[in-house]
């Protein structure tokens, strides 16, 4: 059964940085790209990047509103991607899903909790 | 960059209406490039179409996806109490990707 399962999440200062994880089973990982997607308290769904398989690289998007804060990796020998968050604002508050997959999200965790604050 | 716009924002049905949801994008994009997700609350998305009109694994054949150039449409053809919930659609680029806003189908 293919399962992706977010962690890292929590209260944090504007400013500081947090790092989440994705972790997966199920599948061969590393054969798949990954995404990230987040969700603001009442607001629909928004893209934040995604990281392609070692066939392609490992190479990286993100959008625009993240780039230059946010990074991903992945490391494929613990099935595990991760989403490194620098310099948080308090517009980073979201649900922040993992998804398989980097066009057709076929599979998604349930998501982590993430809120910046002072 | 292409915009998504679904529309109406919130779809007032009764179990077993059909249910049509709108998503237009802001320039003439591939079929192959547009899916649709189900979300209901406080759980995650849910894959329902891709490619513009090919169902996902294990869904029910009641949904549906059509369109194409700019107008893209996702069908519920007769509602189960169970598919009420918010749609998004979603355009995949290559380098980017996009959800429209969301059209909420709540229980007339």
């Amino acid at each position: 059964e293919v399962q992706l399962v977010e962690s890292g999440g929590g209260l944090e200062q504007p400013g500081r940085s947090l790092r989440l994880s994705c972790t997966t089973s199920g599948f061969t990982f590393g054969d798949y790209d990954v995404t990230w997607v987040r969700q603001a308290p009442g607001k629909g769904l928004t893209w934040v990047g995604f990281i392609r398989s070692r066939f392609y690289g490992a190479t990286t998007q993100l959008a625009a509103s993240v780039k230059g804060r946010f990074t991903i990796s992945r490391d494929d020998s613990k099935s595990i991607a991760y989403l490194q968050m620098n310099s948080l604002k308090i517009e980073d508050t979201a649900v922040y899903y993992c998804a398989r997959g980097r066009s057709i999200l076929d599979y998604w965790g349930l998501g982590t909790v993430v809120t910046v604050s002072s | 960059e292409i915009v998504l716009t679904q529309s109406p924002d919130t779809l007032s049905l009764s179990p077993g209406q059909r249910g049509t949801l709108s998503c237009r994008a802001s320039q003439s994009v591939s079929t192959s490039y547009i899916a649709w997700y189900q979300q209901k609350p406080g759980r995650a998305p849910r894959l329902l179409i891709y490619s513009a009109s090919s169902r996902a694994t294990g869904i029910p054949d009641r949904f549906s996806g059509s369109g194409s150039g700019t107008d893209f449409t996702l069908t519920i053809s007769r509602l189960e109490p169970e598919d009420f919930a918010v749609f998004y659609c979603q355009y995949y680029g290559t380098s980017a990707l996009t959800f429209g806003g969301g059209t909420k189908v709540e229980i007339k």
